[in-house]
């Protein structure tokens, strides 16, 4: 089946740092989402991505799809940044890749 | 829009026990998901339906889990006979369409642990 890996596996960041998030896809998918996952388990959509740049406030997506990869990108992180970052590609349903858990300190 | 919506929030239960989850998904989505999430890992794909039919389970899903979707709107997971690897979330999640080209909506997730 098709493999999902991100990196980094963990981030640690101080308050209004940037960052880059990476997911690899190891075959063709028919779209792509961005979730974060709050503390309290809620998995909150972020970006709903198969191909191209977005952005939204302080993040942005590009999934390059030909490449097999996209990137999420935190600009001027906060605290309530804080959580597990889970890229998921769709097939006949999401599969999700291994997370990075992001920590930012203020 | 109230998004998905899942019940019991948290469900402690000994050993042996059987459990009943239930997810109302976004109204007139047509697609609804179960998915198990444990600590430290991302979440994991149970089955999923089409309106009323289950169109794929994963192998993941013993033959001690069942899910249903009766009339194509609320679905329930029941597990029998609980075991303490069953200790998990539980995650519901709906989308619109036929297939990978709408967004797909997670509930906030039901806790569970065996004891």
């Amino acid at each position: 089946g098709i493999q999902v890996e991100q990196s980094p596996p963990d981030l640690i960041l101080q308050e209004g740092a940037n960052s880059t998030l990476r997911c690899n896809f190891s075959d063709s998918v028919n779209n792509l989402q961005w979730f974060h996952q709050n503390p309290w388990g809620q998995l909150i959509n972020l970006f709903y991505i198969p191909s191209g740049t977005k952005q939204n406030g302080r993040l942005s997506a590009t999934t390059v799809a030909t490449e097999r990869y996209s990137l999420l990108y935190i600009s001027s992180s906060q605290t309530t940044d804080s959580g597990v970052y889970f890229c998921a590609v769709y097939t006949d349903k999401l599969i999700f890749g291994t997370g990075t858990r992001l920590q930012v300190f203020p | 829009d109230t998004g998905v919506s899942q019940d019991p929030r948290h469900k402690i239960t000994k050993r042996g026990q059987n459990v009943t989850f239930r997810c109302d998904p976004i109204s007139e989505h047509n697609r609804l998901y179960w998915y198990r999430q444990t600590l430290g890992q991302g979440p994991e794909f149970l089955t999923y339906f089409q309106n009323e039919a289950q169109l794929e389970k994963s192998r993941l899903l013993s033959d001690r889990f069942s899910a249903e979707r009766p009339k194509g709107s609320f679905s329930t997971l029941e597990i029998q006979r609980t075991e303490q690897g069953d200790s998990a979330m539980y995650l519901c999640a709906s989308s619109a369409g036929m297939g990978g080209g709408n967004t797909i909506y997670f509930g906030e997730g039901s806790w569970l642990t065996v004891v």
